[in-house]
C-alpha cells in the first residue's frame, strides 16, 4: 500500500524558514517524479513544485520560485520542501503527491503569521 | 485570464447527471492535453478520478465507480467530467488539472451541490 506521510509544518513568523518531509512508502520510491500541492484555507488547490525520480530536474511556480527548493533522498525515501523568506500568503496546507497518480498524502498546515 | 477555468459552483439533483467543464485559455489546445480530474472532500486531500486524453487514451482511477467519465469538448476547448447517476456523497469540490510549459496547472474548482 503506498503511503506519503508529511511532516515539519507548524507556525513560523513572516519572513521565516520551515523544512517539510514526506516519507514515502509502498512503492519504488526513486522511480518517481514526485510534487508539493499547498491549498490555502478555503482556497483551491496550487501546485508548488516537481521533481524528477533522480532528482537532476525540479520545477517551481513562479510565486515560489527562489525561495523555496525541492529535493529527495531517495535511499530514505524522503521528499523534502524548504521553503524560506515565508510570508502570510504561504499559508496552507501543504500535500505531497504523485500528480498525474492516486496518491497523496494527509497534508501538513503551515501557518505564517506573527 | 487563467489556463483552466472551472465554473465556480454547480447544482444537480440526485439522480440526475452533472456535467463539469474545464475551459482551457484560448492558444491552449484541449486536443493536445491529457485533463486529470480529482475529487476533494472537506477536510481530505483531493481524491484521483480519472485521466482524460481521448477514448483510446484514458485511465479511470482504482476504485472509481464507471459513472464518473471523462471526455473533451473541441468546439468549446473544454474538458468535461461527467458524472452520472448523482448520489448525495458526490457532493464535493472537483479539480482539473494538466501539465503545461513544465509546470501542473490546476483549476480553479467546482463545488458540486447535489440537492
Amino acid at each position: 500500500e503506498v503511503q506519503l506521510v508529511e511532516s515539519g509544518g507548524g507556525l513560523v513568523q513572516p519572513g521565516g524558514s520551515l523544512r517539510l518531509s514526506c516519507a514515502a512508502s509502498g512503492f519504488t520510491f526513486s522511480n518517481f517524479v514526485m510534487s508539493w500541492v499547498r491549498q490555502a484555507p478555503g482556497k483551491g488547490l496550487e501546485w508548488v513544485s516537481t521533481i524528477t525520480g533522480s532528482g537532476g530536474t525540479t520545477y517551481y511556480a513562479d510565486s515560489v520560485k527562489g525561495r523555496f527548493t525541492i529535493s529527495r533522498d531517495n535511499p530514505k525515501n524522503t521528499l523534502y520542501l524548504q521553503m524560506n523568506s515565508l510570508g502570510v500568503e504561504d499559508t496552507g496546507v501543504y500535500y505531497c503527491a504523485k500528480l498525474g497518480e492516486p496518491d497523496w498524502g494527509q497534508g501538513t498546515l503551515v501557518t505564517v503569521s506573527s | 485570464q487563467a489556463v483552466l477555468t472551472q465554473p465556480s459552483s454547480l447544482s444537480a439533483s440526485p439522480g440526475a447527471s452533472a456535467s463539469l467543464t474545464c475551459t482551457l485559455r484560448s492558444g491552449v489546445n484541449v486536443g493536445a492535453y491529457s485533463i486529470y480530474w480529482y475529487q476533494q472532500k472537506p477536510g481530505s486531500p483531493p481524491q484521483y478520478l480519472l485521466r482524460y486524453k481521448s477514448d483510446s487514451d484514458k485511465q479511470q482511477g482504482s476504485g472509481v465507480p464507471s459513472r464518473f467519465s471523462g471526455s473533451k469538448d473541441a468546439s468549446a476547448n473544454a474538458g468535461i467530467l461527467l458524472i452520472s447517476g448523482l448520489q448525495s456523497e458526490d457532493e464535493a469540490d472537483y479539480y482539473c488539472m494538466i501539465w503545461h510549459t513544465s509546470a501542473w496547472v490546476f483549476g480553479g474548482g467546482t463545488k458540486l451541490t447535489v440537492l
